[in-house]
């Protein structure tokens, strides 16, 4: 049974356009993590989350970049203006108590066109 | 520059050979984890370890943390086809636990 669940599995939007990524957790967690993997390339982190609060960033995390945890399960990537360099695999990831694990969901695949 | 070295970065070997596979920094990790990712979905989670010196051991796979904390390898004997896959290893760094730095991977090819 996965740990987290991601939706949709695949996203193909025009670029500019806004799009929200979700991630839905199966149990209760605190630290939550985005990452990015373009095809062939290597997982690239994003951001981290601990208690619905931002703890670390990349440099890839940008302006067009926000995370939230809207309703207190669901935790969602939304990216403002999307650009053609943004078509990559985006994967959730739920840490375990003391965040020296996590386990990840199966990820959304993002196209833009 | 990568945090995390991995090499091999492409294996293809035959069924019943063994391999290693290293993960080598420069910095000194918490802990290291090793993933196995198949085309199109995410990484899952083989093993943490935690502790230098570490040797953990699952079913034909054994992982080994450095003394220094700053390394790690993979060992699988006799391969099967069904080890064919991404193996990554990524790690948290001492001085920051919020961030999950990961190697570039190896990629395996197992032929029958």
């Amino acid at each position: 049974e996965p740990e987290v669940t991601q939706t949709p599995s695949h996203q193909v939007t025009q670029m500019g356009q806004e799009v929200i990524l979700r991630c839905v957790p199966i149990s209760n967690h605190l630290y939550f993590y985005w990452y990015r993997q373009i095809l062939g390339q290597k997982v690239e982190f994003l951001v981290s989350f601990y208690n619905n609060e931002i703890s670390e960033k990349s440099e890839i995390f940008d302006d067009q970049f926000s995370v939230e945890r809207p309703d207190g399960s669901n935790f969602t990537l939304k990216i403002r203006s999307t650009k053609l360099e943004d078509s990559a695999m985006y994967f959730c990831a739920r840490g375990a108590l003391g965040a020296d694990t996590q386990y990840f969901g199966p990820g959304t695949r993002l196209t833009v066109l | 520059t990568q945090l995390l070295e991995q090499s091999p970065q492409f294996l293809s070997i035959q069924e019943g050979e063994n391999l290693t596979v290293y993960c080598n920094s420069s910095s000194v990790f918490s802990s290291l984890q090793w993933y196995r990712q198949e085309p199109g979905e995410g990484p899952v989670l083989l093993v943490t370890v935690v502790t230098g010196g570490e040797v953990k051991k699952l079913k034909r796979l054994t992982f080994q943390f450095g003394d220094a904390r700053k390394d790690s390898s993979l060992h699988i004997t006799a391969a099967q086809p069904g080890d064919t896959g991404l193996y990554l290893c990524a790690g948290v760094r001492l001085d920051n636990f919020n961030k999950f730095y990961f190697g570039s991977g190896t990629k395996l090819n197992v032929k029958p």
